[in-house]
């Protein structure tokens, strides 16, 4: 079945560093654009990053442009998030999806959890 | 920049009909898509390109969009459905959610 699974979450100090991982299974990675997407705590949905099927362009939040690199790597169905000099507002849960034609998310993963304090 | 406006909160009896708006300048003009989202869950996309239901969403879901407004309809509405709904949109190389509105059925 189509799967999307996170990891690498945790916990970091701010101006830490931290890379997310995003495991697809069950449908053609290369050929579909992909989201990350996070939540911080009792916050609504926040769209993070948007990389195209075959990485010719990527696009960020004004939040995080600078800090955060959306990567991919077609030969193992993975996705990235390469995120630098983080803040505590970054705290969130980070979820990756899969985007649709119109750039909707249909396939949405659990999600990994990210807290920066000291 | 674009910018989605929700109601924060709507109430609806069981079997009753819910309607959320979702509002952006000239949003007809794009594409809107719906999320409910449950605590300690995924997101799940109910509606996309503004009135599509992927498979496995029951048919009480419907979405429209014209002029500045989206809608997401939910008839005969059940107590599964109380979670919170955001709106998304694509505008200039950025996606954009509304605030989220959260579904109390009591």
């Amino acid at each position: 079945q189509v799967q999307l699974v996170e990891s690498g979450g945790g916990v970091v100090q701010p101006g830490g560093s931290l890379r997310l991982s995003c495991a697809a299974s069950g449908f053609t990675f290369r050929s579909h654009g992909m989201h990350w997407v996070r939540q911080a705590p009792g916050k609504g949905l926040e769209w993070v990053a948007f990389i195209r099927y075959d990485e010719s362009d990527d696009y960020y939040a004004d939040s995080v442009r600078g800090r955060f690199t959306i990567s991919r790597d077609n030969s193992k169905n993975t996705l990235f998030l390469q995120m630098s000099s983080l803040r505590p507002e970054d705290t969130a849960v980070y979820y990756c999806a899969r985007a649709g034609l119109h750039f909707y998310m249909d396939v949405w993963g659990k999600g990994a959890t990210v807290s920066v304090s000291s | 920049s674009f910018e989605l406006t929700q109601p924060p909160s709507v109430s609806v009896s069981p079997g009753q009909t819910a309607t959320i708006t979702c509002s952006g300048n000239e949003l007809g003009d794009k594409f809107a898509s719906w999320y409910q989202h449950k605590p300690g869950q995924s997101p799940v996309m109910v509606i996309y390109e503004d009135s599509r239901r992927p498979s496995g969403i029951p048919e009480r879901f419907s979405g429209s969009n014209s002029g500045n407004t989206a809608t997401l309809t939910i008839s005969g509405t059940q107590a599964l459905d109380e979670a919170a709904y955001y709106c998304q949109a694509w505008d200039s190389n950025t996606a954009v959610f509304g605030g989220g509105t959260r579904l109390t059925v009591l």
